[in-house]
């Protein structure tokens, strides 16, 4: 298996642009989880989906983040308009087991906004 | 409320030397504890998961044990390389639907 695959690897932004993220889960994982990593706050969970569905959402920030799961195997974070307080390096995960079994990550977004 | 420490926040080594790398939790009714390594911009890599009802994990050189009484886990890692260099992070399961991570610690393997 590939693993977890996201895109792009790089992103560079002007501030009020939108955003999108991508990500593949390895095939099989019925979790998918989006974390953010800054040096500041360390790897924070913004967003789970268990089956397709978005079963915790409470570390989105604000209105302006959305992430949607249409299959089993794509899902993509949003965000609309983007802010230089929004950089950071946006990480994708799958597990067979949500929590209760390994996370695989994928290599990250790493996410600009100048 | 979960907290996870990981004290040193960084550790340079010579190579060979064995070392322990250090997390403590403060809420003892976890459901697994997780033990990741980040190469510099990279994703993680997960290494050991221990789950609730053991004590410890061994994979190759690294042997990471969990003690819930204490609040404790530690990755001991045998015979270090310069390979080894990376941000070692634990992570949590508690319940719910978030693992906590703690900061990591960046290790420095000297040749």
């Amino acid at each position: 298996d590939a693993g977890v695959i996201q895109s792009p690897r790089h992103e560079v932004t002007e501030m009020g642009q939108e955003v999108t993220l991508r990500c593949k889960p390895i095939s099989g994982h019925n979790s998918l989880f989006w974390y953010r990593q800054t040096m500041m706050r360390g790897l924070e969970l913004l967003i789970y989906f268990n089956n397709n569905v978005p079963i915790d959402d409470s570390g989105m920030p604000e209105d302006r983040f959305s992430a949607k799961m249409p299959n089993a195997s794509f899902s993509t974070l949003k965000i609309q308009p983007s802010e230089p307080r929004d950089s950071a390096v946006y990480f994708c995960a799958s597990s067979y087991g949500g929590n209760l079994e390994t996370q695989y990550f994928g290599p990250g977004t790493r996410l600009l906004v100048l | 409320k979960q907290e996870v420490t990981q004290i040193p926040a960084a550790l340079s080594v010579p190579e060979g030397e064995n070392l322990v790398l250090n997390c403590s939790f403060t809420d003892s009714a976890i459901y697994n504890l997780q033990w990741f390594r980040q190469d510099p911009g990279k994703g993680l890599t997960s290494l050991l998961l221990i789950q609730s009802s053991q004590r410890e994990q061994t994979s190759g050189r690294l042997n990471a044990s969990l003690d819930k009484s204490s609040g404790r886990s530690t990755l001991y890692i045998a015979a270090s390389q310069p390979g080894d260099s990376a941000t070692y992070l634990c992570a949590l399961y508690t319940g719910g639907f978030k693992t906590i991570f703690g900061a990591g610690t960046r290790l420095f393997v000297k040749a």
